[in-house]
């Protein structure tokens, strides 16, 4: 079973500071499959990176996905208030179809 | 402006049944894979199920094997979840999502909440 494991769980930083956020997976992953989603409270999740490093349609450049293997990192640079959320990866392949990683939650210091 | 809207949630006892649907508009709905994502209440996300575009494979998360059916109408732009045999478990909030070329989620309903309770 694919296993996504998302660190830290918790991640407080201000304003104006960067964040890098990571998700390991039990096993070597498709870069190709590999995701990243935001969730603001009370909202749907909102894709922002997909094929692990390609941005989605309206994201702003300060989001950005590398990693390839079992190694995936989103990173956010010059945090603005809106991006103080919840940031989930997920992967397709294997058994579940499609596998999400239990979040990683960007708080204001 | 791609348009998802869930309905059919609410409260209903376990063991009973409900059935969700998801409106679509503003994109060629026959074109694409369709899934179900659900979330409970302050926790994770959970992918639930998912059907191709001319509902020729469907595919289901362990968890609600057997208990769940997706379906879609694709004359309707329209994707159902029929549950059955609800248990406590079940309640979560139910997405439904457009899957994407690189099999990613790339457009979210509202979602609409299932309430399993006695």
């Amino acid at each position: 079973e694919m296993v996504l494991t998302q660190s830290p769980g918790t991640l407080s930083l201000s304003p104006g500071e960067s964040a890098t956020l990571s998700c390991r997976a039990s096993q070597s992953v498709i870069s190709n499959y590999l995701a990243w989603y935001q969730q603001r409270p009370g909202h749907a999740p909102r894709l922002l990176i997909y094929g692990a490093s390609n941005r989605a349609s309206g994201i702003p450049d300060r989001f950005s996905g590398t990693g390839s293997g079992t190694d995936f990192t989103l990173t956010i640079s010059r945090l603005e208030p809106e991006d103080f959320a919840v940031y989930y990866c997920q992967h397709h392949g294997g058994s579940p179809s499609f596998s999400f990683g239990q979040g990683t939650k960007l708080e204001i210091k | 402006e791609v348009q998802l809207v869930e309905s059919g949630g609410g409260l209903v006892q376990p063991g009973r049944s409900l059935r969700l649907s998801c409106e679509a508009s503003g994109f060629s709905f026959d074109s694409y894979a369709m899934h179900w994502v659900r979330q409970v209440p302050g926790k994770g996300l959970e992918w639930v199920s998912g059907i191709t575009w001319n509902s020729g494979v469907t595919d289901y998360a362990g968890s609600v094997r057997g208990r769940f059916t997706i379906s879609r109408d694709n004359a309707r732009k329209s994707l159902y979840l029929q549950m059955n045999s609800l248990r406590l478990e079940d309640t979560a909030f139910y997405y439904c999502a457009v899957r994407g070329t690189y099999y990613s989620f790339d457009y979210w309903g509202q979602g609409t909440l299932v309430t399993v309770s006695s």
